[in-house]
């Protein structure tokens, strides 16, 4: 069966710290993979996602990813956080066949102290 | 334009109670899926449906059921509850832009703001 691992369950970063998150999936086949955001109080947000091409995808707010398919990973970055950065990231995978169900990592709590 | 949405917001119920979730999705999206997430842990699959039709089902048991209407709205229901059905239950919606057999091309899944049950 297909999962994903977040290596990290809490991150603590000051203000301008770089960030590099990490996601590591287990599956043969070709992926979609995705990273998902979920601010305080609010519903999860896609950040980025990769279906095929440039395996360094951009998202918004200053977030990027870089599918390794040798190392099944998708590790997120982003060169300098904010306090507005503060929230759960999850990182998650569908197969690229049938039906679309999303396979999540457990999260990653981000703390960015001002 | 609207996104998903979801009602109720704050569900309490007893044990051995039954329960039913609603959601709307996005206008123009036909396939709607539902997700469980307990405190702490990431979203786990538990339906999805498309053009009324049940497409996929996560590991859960018997006691959870949902269906999708003409106007491609779904509700959840979740009968004989237990204290580990206590969670945030998500509905996200999506279109299909192809589909063959069982195979679909893949878009984004929007989701709701969920519904948060406690079961006491």
């Amino acid at each position: 069966a297909q999962s994903v691992s977040q290596h990290n369950h809490h991150v603590i970063l000051s203000e301008a710290a770089s960030l590099e998150l990490g996601c590591n999936y287990s599956y043969g086949g070709t992926v979609n993979l995705f990273w998902y955001v979920q601010y305080p109080g609010q519903h999860l947000q896609l950040l980025l996602k990769y279906f095929s091409g440039d395996p360094l995808v951009k998202g918004i707010k200053g977030f990027e990813a870089e599918f390794i398919k040798s190392k099944f990973s998708f590790n997120l970055r982003k060169p300098s956080v904010q306090w507005s950065d503060t929230a759960e990231y999850f990182c998650a995978v569908t197969m690229n066949t049938g039906f679309q169900k999303l396979v999540f990592g457990t999260g990653t709590r981000l703390l960015v102290s001002p | 334009d609207a996104g998903v949405t979801q009602s109720p917001t704050h569900l309490i119920k007893t044990r051995g109670q039954q329960v039913t979730l609603r959601c709307s999705p996005i206008s123009g999206h036909k396939s709607v899926s539902w997700y469980q997430q307990v405190l702490g842990q990431g979203p786990q699959f538990i339906f999805q449906y498309y053009e009324k039709e049940e497409r996929g089902r996560g590991n859960f048991p018997d006691r959870f059921s949902a269906r999708q209407f003409p106007n491609y709205s779904s509700e959840l229901n979740v009968n004989a509850l237990l204290l580990g059905d206590s969670a945030l239950y998500l509905c996200a919606s999506s279109q299909i832009t192809k589909t063959s057999g069982r195979s679909s091309s893949y878009n984004e899944q929007f989701f709701g703001p969920g519904t948060r049950l406690t079961v006491l």
